[in-house]
């Protein structure tokens, strides 16, 4: 069965700290992997997405398929990164049809 | 483009009533989800719609749980009758190719 693990509840860190949310996952057949991110009072939004290996707001992922993880790092967190972050794993070929972790709440002191 | 639309945004009802829960997808979009959040299990996956027809619905928790989508542009989930252990917030998103969109999700409470 698949799972996606993310093991802390709240994150904080000071403004200009490094930052990394972890995310572990099970699944038997070939990952997709996102993080979605909930500011406060808006909805949930696609932050980034491993297949495109890209860097969005300073964050970057990789999917690191020998520890089954997709950290989610930022060398230089900024308050406005404060947010509720959600790891989710494809199931199947549907995209919509995602598994989340439990989130982290990241809150970057100033 | 508003987005996906939900409505109510908050929900406060008896225990035995029933709720219904609205979303309009954004228009062309032709998959539809709606999901579940609570404190105890996070955000679920409850049932999706492809063009119109549900396809998995295996998230439903129970019978008095039902989701309709009568048209591409709007799509229901209704509670019958309603439980405390039903308050969350209900997500609905919609998604075309490469990318889903959330709803701002209504919030339910049953007291």
């Amino acid at each position: 069965a698949q799972r996606v693990t993310q093991p802390e509840k709240l994150l904080s860190v000071f403004k200009g700290a490094p930052v990394e949310l972890k995310c572990n996952y099970s699944y038997s057949g070939s990952p997709e992997l996102f993080w979605y991110v909930q500011y406060s009072r808006q909805r949930l939004q696609l932050l980034l997405r491993h297949i495109s290996r890209e860097s969005i707001k300073g964050f970057t992922a990789d999917l690191n398929k020998g520890e089954t993880s997709f950290h989610l790092k930022k060398p230089f967190a900024q308050e406005e990164d404060s947010a509720m972050y959600y790891c989710a794993l494809k199931r199947g070929s549907t995209l919509g049809r995602l598994y989340f972790g439990r989130g982290t709440q990241l809150t970057v002191w100033p | 483009d508003a987005g996906v639309i939900q409505s109510p945004r908050h929900e406060v009802t008896e225990m035995g009533q029933e709720v219904t829960l609205r979303c309009k997808p954004i228009s062309g979009h032709d998959y539809l989800f709606w999901y579940r959040q609570t404190m105890m299990r996070g955000l679920e996956l409850l049932i999706y719609f492809n063009n119109n027809v549900p396809i998995d619905d295996s998230g439903m928790p129970e019978d008095r749980f039902s989701a309709k989508m009568p048209n591409a542009s709007f799509s229901t989930l209704k509670i019958q009758p309603s439980e405390p252990r039903d308050s969350a917030v209900y997500f609905c998103a919609s998604s075309f190719l490469q990318e889903v969109f959330f709803g701002q999700g209504t919030r339910l409470t049953v007291v």
